[in-house]
């Protein structure tokens, strides 16, 4: 089982359609990312959370660290919202904060 | 937010040739500098971690004779693929994060490497 599991791996959906990806993680953590992979293949960082809920134009990403699951959601989504999302975790264990990754999904919003 | 760069963007070299990718830090001091890999539509994957002035870490799997990086300052740090061969192809992503916990990780945009 990966420490770090995504679901759905894919999502198809109409714009303006309220868009959740969800992420759920096994090991303790000191911040979880949420990072967008274009098909170009550039990274953006979206968030990154340790309690709460943060928000950022129409995204917003939660996260539940007794349940250790985290959400990000797209309101009124929009085609160039299509993307790869990808959650990744930094283990408090790990000094040099590396990031156990999640397999990503891979969002189509259509016209 | 801050910027991290790399160069190229894009390159193709012939088998056996050794390829230099940087990666620069350009409005904060990255104590700290990640390089991935990434085959097509598989996840990112670590190849090794790099903290200022140290000897890079790497991850279990990767050559480090192969793949030598180096991060004299704290705003550059190299990635030399030596004698390259058509299964080193892929992309390749540098991240950094400056010092202490509430640093964020930022991601390069990338240098998609192809072997011939």
């Amino acid at each position: 089982k990966n420490e770090v599991e995504q679901s759905p791996q894919n999502l198809t959906a109409q714009e303006g359609e309220f868009i959740t990806i969800n992420c759920s993680y096994s090991v303790g953590i000191s911040a979880l990312h949420w990072l967008q992979q274009h098909p170009g293949g550039g990274i953006v960082s979206l968030f990154m959370l340790s309690s709460g809920k943060k928000k950022h134009g129409r995204l917003i990403a939660t996260i539940n660290i007794q349940e250790k699951h985290s959400s990000l959601h797209i309101t009124a989504s929009h085609p160039r919202d299509s993307a790869v999302y990808i959650c990744a975790v930094r283990s408090y264990m790990d000094s040099n904060y590396q990031l156990i990754w999640g397999a990503g999904t891979k969002l189509i919003i259509k016209p | 937010g801050a910027v991290v760069s790399q160069h190229p963007s894009w390159v193709i070299c012939k088998s056996g040739t050794s390829v230099k990718i940087e990666c620069r830090s350009l409005d904060f001091q990255a104590t700290t500098m990640f390089w991935y890999r990434q085959f097509p539509k598989q996840s990112l994957m670590l190849m090794a971690t790099s903290n200022e002035g140290s000897k890079a870490t790497y991850e279990q799997g990767v050559e480090k004779d192969k793949f030598l990086i180096n991060h004299a300052s704290l705003t550059l740090s190299t990635l030399t693929v030596t004698s390259a061969h058509p299964e080193d192809s892929s992309f390749y992503i540098c991240s950094a994060r400056g010092q202490g916990d509430s640093y964020e990780q930022y991601f390069g945009p990338g240098t998609r490497l192809t072997v011939t």
